[in-house]
């Protein structure tokens, strides 16, 4: 069964450096996510990808995060100046539709900021 | 905007006891509604869905009917098992049509022997 997959499993950073997130997601899938859950709270959403645009982004992602579908196989997520509290677990996700579709979401990559 | 609230946990049962896990939501529009299950160092793995009212979603004997007069989701199995212990998630497609997930804060279950 196709998945979507997650590099790497755990990073470590230091304060104020950049990280980037990668992502596999399934191939024929057209919609692209990222949620984040930081330790002991829900899944919030972070950002939509569709057609090589965001196409909704939640108030946690600012300046500081972007997105990028490099290659049409990889979805990354960059963090360009890591703070304490963005030390969480990072999901991606996709999907064939929106809405109604089921999202598949890859097993995470949890992030430590020190 | 669109919200999920989910029973607090955790749940403790066990093997063979009844299981509700309580689920409301606040929306505009007609959101598709779904449960998501995470197993212990894994991810998020759709358990069931629901996309319009009174729909029954169901799977490995898991089952949850989409109430819009209540505005409920409530997970139920008859008899679970040591196996299904697991974080679960209610979560709601957001009002915009971009498929945003808007997640509840999850129930721990622990079926003990």
């Amino acid at each position: 069964e196709p998945e979507v997959t997650q590099t790497p499993s755990h990073q470590v950073t230091q304060m104020g450096q950049e990280v980037i997130l990668r992502c596999v997601p399934i191939s024929n899938h057209l919609y692209f996510y990222w949620y984040r859950q930081i330790l002991g709270q829900k899944v919030e959403f972070l950002v939509s990808f569709y057609n090589n645009e965001i196409s909704e982004k939640s108030e946690i992602f600012d300046d500081q995060f972007s997105v990028e579908r490099p290659d049409g196989s990889n979805f990354t997520l960059k963090i360009r100046s890591t703070k304490l509290e963005d030390s969480a677990m990072y999901f991606c996700a996709s999907s064939w539709l929106a809405v109604t579709d089921t999202q598949y979401f890859g097993p995470g990559t949890r992030l430590t900021v020190l | 905007g669109n919200s999920v609230t989910q029973m607090e946990g955790p749940v403790t049962l066990s093997e063979e006891a009844f299981l509700t896990i309580n689920c409301t939501y606040t929306a505009t529009g007609y959101p598709s509604l779904f449960w998501y299950v995470q197993y212990p160092g894994e991810g998020l793995q759709l358990l069931l869905k629901a996309t319009k009212a009174d729909d029954k979603g169901s799977n490995k004997g898991f089952e949850a009917t989409y109430r819009k007069e209540t505005t409920s989701f409530h997970l139920e199995k008859g008899s679970v098992q040591v196996s299904d212990s697991a974080v679960y998630f209610c979560a709601l497609t957001g009002s915009s049509n971009t498929g945003k997930l808007i997640f509840g804060q999850g129930t721990t279950l622990q079926v003990k022997p």
